[in-house]
């Protein structure tokens, strides 16, 4: 959806570096979200944030660490990459009033 | 041993064939569920979504029914087309919990 933008869109760093995902949208949302994708796995949550004032832990917050910077952006940051952070990560939105999210096109980050 | 996760279910149809998705939900206090689809390379887009006090809903070649006795929901696809192909995830949330847990997946492949 061209209404959420991920940066960068592929990104190979190092174990033990400091990476960090950023993700920008103009629905007007207030609801934004970080997940990861394994493959052949669904998505698990990181962290949430339902206004700027407001971030929420997901399941598998470990290691990750968010800032909502405005309403239109959300950026996820490893504060030092491991191998098994390797994965996709999605950004998403969703409007105060109805639970649907829509999605990001993703980055792909690999930790050698 | 390999990874459960590793492996998405599977379903194949014939081009221009009818196809049915199934998902088996968690929690019987779930009230509103979302289908996505997503495309090798791409984010989740939204396809359907249904509350639980319907039991069927219509889009535009699409079907999605929920029978919440057996937490069941199935995403119907009329008349399969190549660009069907894709993995296809439920996801399902709960009123106030404003957020979406999401399914496993599986991968829809039309045959030409």
């Amino acid at each position: 959806d061209a209404d959420v933008t991920q940066t960068p869109r592929n990104r190979i760093t190092k174990t033990g570096k400091r990476i960090m995902l950023e993700c920008s949208q103009t629905k007007g949302h207030d609801r934004m979200y970080w997940y990861r994708q394994d493959p052949g796995l669904g998505l698990r949550l990181i962290y949430y944030s339902f206004d700027v004032k407001d971030i929420n832990k997901g399941e598998i917050s470990d290691g990750y660490s968010v800032s909502r910077q405005a309403q239109a952006k959300f950026s996820l940051s490893l504060e030092s990459a491991i191998p098994n952070q390797t994965a996709l990560y999605f950004c998403a939105t969703s409007d105060f009033f109805v639970d649907t999210q829509y999605f990001g096109p993703g980055t792909r980050l690999t930790v050698l | 041993g390999e990874s459960v996760g590793l492996h998405l279910p599977t379903l194949s149809v014939q081009e221009g064939d009818n196809s049915i998705i199934n998902c088996a939900y968690s929690n019987s206090a779930s009230d509103y569920f979302i289908w996505y689809k997503q495309e090798s390379g791409k984010g989740p887009q939204f396809i359907i979504d249904i509350r639980s006090n319907m039991d069927k809903r219509q889009g535009q070649r699409v079907t999605v029914l929920l029978n919440k006795t057996v937490k069941h929901l199935s995403l119907q696809i009329a008349a399969t087309q190549p660009g069907d192909s894709a993995v296809y995830f439920c996801a399902e949330s709960m009123e106030g919990a404003q957020k979406l847990v999401f399914g496993q997946g599986t991968r829809l492949t039309i045959n030409p």
